[in-house]
């Protein structure tokens, strides 16, 4: 079975904290995606970035990084210098190419403090 | 990626009653989604709206709840019948990106759904 896991409900950190959002993803598939989407108070659902299973280079855009390791089945999100914009909920979610079916995680709430 | 708006973004509505969700993309997709998030909570897949034939619908979710229709490539709705305070929820419509992101969906803005 496919599941992916955030286990951190909240985060709250004060502006110019770097933070991390964790994920981790359970799969018997060889081949899939991993994805993170932000969701802002107006609820619409952003793609930040999309990963494939053969490629576990670290990715940096701006201040966001993500760290994908499959050894611990993992695909974290770091934000550094945190912005009061950042606030939002992060989802993580997992797919297997072609089924076009979204396994999400339960979120991850983050509040960034002026 | 497409731009996809969806009407309206936000109602309240009796319970009893039913309301009607387009979701409109600007240029022609394969593949269209409708997710159901109700408060708090994470996204949960209702069903995939084709094109020219019926949806397919997820565990859990019944055509005669949820109605969809997609008559082309560029448009969806779906409709929530017969609403009780259950179903207050955000419903967001998806698409499959095209080439590189193929396997990619890209979301609307979400409908906010109250039902009083």
């Amino acid at each position: 079975a496919q599941k992916v896991t955030q286990a951190q409900t909240e985060i709250s950190v004060v502006e110019k904290e770097d933070v991390t959002l964790d994920c981790v993803y359970e799969t018997r598939d060889t081949t899939y995606y991993l994805f993170w989407y932000k969701q802002p108070p107006s609820g619409e659902l952003v793609f930040l970035i999309r990963r494939n299973s053969f490629d576990e280079q670290n990715e940096i855009s701006g201040r966001y990084s993500w760290n994908f390791q499959k050894s611990t089945s993992s695909f974290n999100f770091t934000i550094t210098a945190s912005q009061v914009v950042d606030s939002a909920v992060y989802f993580c979610a997992l797919s297997v190419p072609g089924t076009y079916k979204y396994i999400f995680g339960t979120g991850t709430r983050l509040k960034v403090l002026a | 990626s497409a731009v996809i708006s969806q009407k309206p973004s936000r109602d309240i509505c009796q319970r009893g009653t039913s309301l009607t969700i387009q979701c409109q993309v600007d240029s022609q997709v394969t593949m269209m989604f409708w997710y159901r998030q109700q408060p708090g909570q994470s996204l949960t897949l209702i069903a995939t709206a084709n094109q020219g034939s019926e949806a397919t619908y997820e565990s859990g979710f019944v055509i005669d709840k949820f109605p969809i229709s997609r008559p082309n490539l560029t448009f969806s709705t779906l409709t929530v019948s017969n609403m009780s305070p259950e179903d207050s929820s955000i419903y967001l419509c998806s698409v499959v990106g095209q080439g590189r992101g193929t396997d990619t969906q890209y979301f609307g803005p979400g409908t906010r759904l109250t039902v009083l």
